[in-house]
């Protein structure tokens, strides 16, 4: 079973709009992570947002916010007020446990329209 | 801080030769990582290391070796490459937070770009 899943491999927004990247995972631990990543096209990984297992709170970092519905397991990205910058590939990943194995989802690819 | 580095980044490789992808951070991070990505694809973890003298396989290690000497240098061998393992590696790095909250997010290098032809 697919540990991150991401089912849209493309997404587009217009400029200024939210959007939503979707992700779901599968893990039988109790404590675990989850993170998203983005990716222009440049190639290098830019960490965006964390939200631990036990974080009651949805984490939010500046125009970031991560949808973290702990019983349906998933953890959909919100970007808010779309930039041409948002722009990549977006990688859902999950950490299991507290130390090891990171997991990454097949990404999603967001356009923002001007 | 240099931040987690990689060298090369790009090589081209003869099938059946070997090389040695070198990864280097300056953040004195206990815990390290080899990735590869495929084109349009995520990244799959190859090996890891929780310490110096302490590593451990990932989801697709054949082909590969590690070994971790310092708590700065993770380098991965490639012995006898094969156009399967044409791809984009990526090295990073991470901390543990606390016992409770765990490993932060992980530190990228640029990747190396590896053709075997």
């Amino acid at each position: 079973a697919q540990k991150i899943t991401q089912t849209q491999p493309g997404m587009f927004v217009q400029e200024k709009e939210a959007v939503t990247l979707d992700c779901t995972y599968d893990t039988s631990d109790q404590s675990y992570g989850l993170f998203w990543y983005k990716q222009p096209s440049s190639g290098e990984m830019i960490f965006l947002i964390y939200q631990g297992s036990y974080d009651e709170q949805n984490a939010t970092e500046g125009r970031y916010s991560l949808n973290f519905q702990k019983a349906r397991k998933s953890a959909n990205l919100v970007i808010s007020a779309s930039q041409l910058g948002d722009s990549a590939m977006y990688f859902c990943a999950m950490r299991e446990g507290n130390f090891n194995k990171f997991y990454f989802g097949s990404g999603t690819k967001l356009n923002v329209k001007p | 801080n240099a931040g987690v580095t990689q060298t090369p980044k790009f090589r081209i490789l003869k099938i059946g030769q070997s090389m040695t992808l070198q990864c280097t951070q300056d953040m004195n991070h206990n815990y390290m990582y080899w990735y590869r990505q495929d084109p349009g694809m995520g990244l799959k973890l190859i090996y890891y290391s929780v310490g110096a003298g302490i590593t451990d396989k990932g989801e697709v290690p054949n082909g590969y070796n590690v070994s971790r000497s310092t708590t700065e240098d993770f380098p991965l061998r490639l012995e006898l490459a094969a156009p399967s393992q044409t791809s984009v590696y990526f090295c990073a790095s991470s901390y543990l937070l606390s016992r409770d909250r765990g490993i932060n997010e992980q530190y990228f290098g640029p990747g190396t770009r590896l053709t075997v032809t």
